[in-house]
């Protein structure tokens, strides 16, 4: 199994410019979320979702748009890049409750210059 | 003051220490207490899971938590250069969104 897979693993942005970045699970998890992580400021969720079709905003939800219509695919859509959201961005998923955390993919590095 | 309380380190310790990672936390509804472990540029990757209080031993690693004082631990025995890495607490109440709340991470240096 891949796991959770993100693409792409570098991004170079102008602001003002858009983009998607793009998460896929194949472990059939019902719970997704996106999350940036910045130095000394650690993860912070920016949205998530608790099925196909629902999806709710997290800590930091300004300038970022999500949609889940699939169990497996969960993309990240910057609307108007600045550089604020240089980042590294971090997909996620869990089956669920009980004694069970989450799988995190490898990360995307965003520059917005 | 934040949910999660994690001290950032860097802590740098000796080959074949005892290394005491910490959190305390302020919600009193948190049940599941996870550790994370995140090498540099890689992704966060779940090391122990505890439910309620007591402790979890999973080879090296004991975790600990204590609800009373709203204090859990990470105990990383016979420490190694591999154990160089970030680790991240993080925990969650019992049902909801599931959503797991993280400390801002502790970096670790194990030197030769």
């Amino acid at each position: 199994n891949a796991g959770v897979t993100q693409t792409p693993k570098f991004q170079v942005l102008k602001t003002g410019q858009s983009m998607t970045l793009q998460c896929a699970q194949d472990m059939n998890h019902e719970y997704m979320s996106w999350y940036r992580q910045d130095p000394g400021m650690g993860l912070r969720l920016i949205h998530y979702s608790v099925g196909a079709g629902i999806t709710d905003q997290g800590e930091v939800p300004n300038g970022y748009n999500v949609s889940r219509s699939t169990t497996e695919d969960f993309p990240l859509r910057l609307l108007s890049a600045a550089p604020s959201q240089t980042s590294v961005y971090f997909c996620a998923s869990s089956p669920g409750g009980g004694p069970r955390g989450y799988t995190f993919g490898s990360g995307t590095r965003l520059t917005v210059v | 003051q934040k949910e999660v309380e994690q001290d950032p380190g860097p802590l740098s310790v000796p080959e074949g220490a005892i290394v005491s990672l910490n959190c305390t936390y302020s919600n009193s509804a948190f049940q599941y207490f996870m550790w994370y472990r995140q090498y540099s540029r890689k992704g966060p990757e779940l090391l122990m899971y505890t439910y309620s209080s007591g402790n979890k031993e999973d080879g090296r690693f004991t975790a600990q938590v204590d609800k009373s004082s709203k204090y859990i631990s990470l105990f990383i025995r016979d420490s190694q250069p591999s154990d160089s890495a970030t680790y991240l607490c993080a925990m969650r109440v019992g049902g909801g969104s599931y959503i797991p709340t993280f400390g801002r991470g502790t970096s670790l240096i194990v030197h030769p």
